[in-house]
């Protein structure tokens, strides 16, 4: 079965740009996770959505990340203005439930803020 | 959820068993005990989970405490492409299925 597809792979801007994230689950999985990476730490969930419908945000900041998931399948976030801390890898999951026990992770953006 | 310790780096020979020790003193009684790996540019793969049982599959064992305080990933035979970032996770199953990653423990297998 195909994984979770993400693209791009890299991008590099510059601070104060725009920048924005596609992800692919797998097929038929109903939850989705975005989560950020910065180099040395363990992955950090952002977003979790449950179809289209957003399950937890807490840890999103919202006054410069947004993400969406219109049609319950896939999803891009979304960074506007980007600052220097961004840089991160963005990672997206998705499980075919919320309280599924495996989550399967795509390969990642690595974003570049310079 | 529980927060979890663990190494930060461990050796481990090719062909060997590497044990992958984490503590998780504070966790409570609906939480389980998560493992993921992840390798080098790679996102997180799953590897294992349980409650207060042993637990194996295909990849590894899980071995946890009595108390249920600590556990120990067994990876039988450890294999070069077995070198990869090793989190281990604590979470009950209600509400949002959010995964706190720690800083995990960074295994080398040598050759």
């Amino acid at each position: 079965e195909a994984g979770v597809a993400q693209s791009p792979r890299y991008k590099i801007i510059e601070k104060r740009q725009s920048v924005a994230f596609w992800c692919n689950p797998i097929s038929g999985h109903a939850t989705l996770y975005w989560y950020q990476q910065i180099l040395g730490q363990g992955p950090k969930l952002l977003i979790q959505f449950q179809n289209n419908g957003v399950v937890d945000d807490s840890q999103l900041p919202k006054d410069r990340f947004s993400a969406e998931r219109l049609k319950g399948v896939d999803s891009t976030l979304k960074i506007q203005p980007a600052k220097l801390e961004d840089s991160a890898v963005y990672l997206c999951a998705s499980s075919v439930a919320q309280t599924e026990n495996e989550q399967f992770f795509g390969p990642g953006t690595r974003l570049t803020v310079l | 959820d529980a927060k979890t310790t663990q190494p930060p780096s461990m050796d481990c020979a090719e062909g060997r068993a590497a044990n992958l020790p984490c503590n998780h003193s504070t966790i409570s009684g609906n939480e389980y005990v998560y493992w993921y790996r992840q390798i080098h540019s790679q996102g997180p793969q799953y590897i294992i989970h349980g409650l207060k049982n042993n637990e194996t599959n295909e990849m590894a064992s899980l071995i946890i405490t009595e108390d249920r305080k600590s556990s120990t990933l067994i990876l039988p035979h450890a294999t070069l492409r077995d070198t990869a970032v090793y989190y281990c996770i604590v979470k009950g199953v209600a509400g949002a299925n959010n995964l706190f990653f720690g800083t995990g423990t960074r295994l080398t297998v040598i050759p």
